[in-house]
Parts: C-alpha cells; sequence; structure tokens
C-alpha cells in the first residue's frame, strides 16, 4: 500500500515570499503519478499541479513548481510571490500508473497562511 | 466549467439514522469517488465506482454502502448513522481516458454531516 506524509502541518509566510511544502511518499511502483490540491477556505479543493514519474523535468504552473526527487522519494510544492488568496490547505497526493486505478492517496495536509 | 454538486453543505443527523448523501457531475464522467476529510487524517477513500453499478471498497468502507444507478448520480449511505461518522465528505469525479495523469479529480464543495 501506497503512503503520503505531509509533515508540517501549519505554515505561514509573508506576503510576496516564497514557501515551500514538503511531501514524501512510500511506493514499491515505478509508474505513478503526484499531485498538489490546494482547498481553499470554505471552497472546492481544486488541483494545482501533476507530476509523472517518468519525467525528470518538474513541473511547472505559472507562481507553483514541484521539486520531484524520485530515489528520495520526495516532491515538494514550491510557491514563489506568494498571495493572499494562496492561503489554503494543500493536499499532497499519489496515485498508480497503472491505467483504471484512478484511486488517489492522499496526505494529511499542510494549512497554509498568507499574512498581509 | 465542470461541476460536482452535493445534496447539502450542512446536515444533522441523530445516531441510528439511515443517511443519504447525494453527489452528481454534469461532465459525463466515468469514476466517481466519496472521501471523508477529517483535520490530522486528510482525505481518506470510502468508495469507488468507475461505472454504473460498480463499485469498489476504499480504505474506511466500514459503516457505508453506495449506489450508482446513473452515470451522474453517485449515493453515500449510512445504514446506521454513529457518531463516529460525524465529518466532512467530499464527492468527486474524473474522466476515466489514457494517460490516467489526465484524469484530475473535480471535487464537490462538501456536506459536513453531525451526527448527534
Amino acid at each position: 500500500a501506497q503512503t503520503v506524509t505531509q509533515s508540517q502541518p501549519e505554515m505561514s509566510v509573508q506576503e510576496a515570499e516564497t514557501v515551500t511544502l514538503s511531501c514524501t511518499y512510500d511506493t514499491s511502483e515505478n509508474n505513478y503519478y503526484l499531485f498538489w490540491y490546494k482547498q481553499p477556505p470554505s471552497r472546492q479543493m481544486i488541483l494545482v499541479i501533476r507530476q509523472e514519474a517518468y519525467k525528470q523535468q518538474n513541473a511547472t504552473e505559472n507562481r507553483f513548481s514541484v521539486n520531484f526527487q524520485k530515489a528520495a522519494k520526495s516532491f515538494s510544492l514550491k510557491i514563489s510571490d506568494s498571495q493572499l488568496g494562496d492561503t489554503a490547505m494543500y493536499f499532497c497526493a499519489f496515485m498508480k500508473g497503472n491505467f483504471g486505478n484512478e484511486k488517489l492517496t492522499f496526505g494529511t495536509g499542510t494549512r497554509l497562511t498568507i499574512i498581509p | 466549467d465542470v461541476k460536482v454538486t452535493q445534496s447539502s453543505r450542512y446536515l444533522v443527523k441523530r445516531t441510528g439514522e439511515k443517511v443519504f448523501l447525494e453527489c452528481v457531475q454534469d461532465m459525463d464522467h466515468e469514476n466517481m469517488f466519496w472521501y471523508r476529510q477529517d483535520p490530522g487524517l486528510g482525505l481518506r477513500l470510502i468508495y469507488f465506482s468507475y461505472d454504473v453499478k460498480m463499485k469498489e471498497k476504499g480504505d474506511i468502507p466500514e459503516g457505508y454502502s453506495v449506489s450508482r444507478e446513473k452515470k451522474e448520480r453517485f449515493s453515500l449511505i449510512l445504514e446506521s448513522a454513529s457518531t463516529n461518522q460525524t465529518s466532512m465528505y467530499l464527492c468527486a469525479s474524473s474522466p476515466r481516458s489514457y494517460p490516467s495523469s489526465y484524469n484530475e479529480q473535480f471535487f464537490g464543495p462538501g456536506t459536513r454531516l453531525t451526527v448527534l
């Protein structure tokens, strides 16, 4: 079974600073996908960024980027130039790579607060 | 825009009651999921359905059942509600295509269930 660990229950940073959220996972699979989801206060969960394990290049989406270290089983999220709208719960998630098995295993989440 | 709706935002029930949580998606997605979200535990998968009338147990199916009679609707049933089922319940849907990494899960707003 897969496990996903987020060791930072809460973080806070000043607006415009850069913040990195940590995520480690444990799996015996070689083909898999990793995701970061964002849950703003009282709003729906949305996908922030995804990474295919077979790709060495780290995924980026505007101010969001990941540092994917496959050997270390680490998948951290970096938010640059943080904005007040980035305040949310952030969940790291794992999915096996075999087609037809689209279940996600989530970490326990990191509550991020951006301070004005 | 993909829309996943849940029948109630807040629900209060009594111990022993039968509880129905409804989820509807409008994007013709094959996959639908029910999670419960608890502080410090993240999201845990209760049940998963990849087609009409098909279901698979997730990580915590005890005390729950599901029904999927139509593609767009996925119901979670608490046969006899207990206080330890007080939680936030999230529904999600995703397409089923290859590669699986593009099968992003879209979430509903959640139902906060309190069992007294």
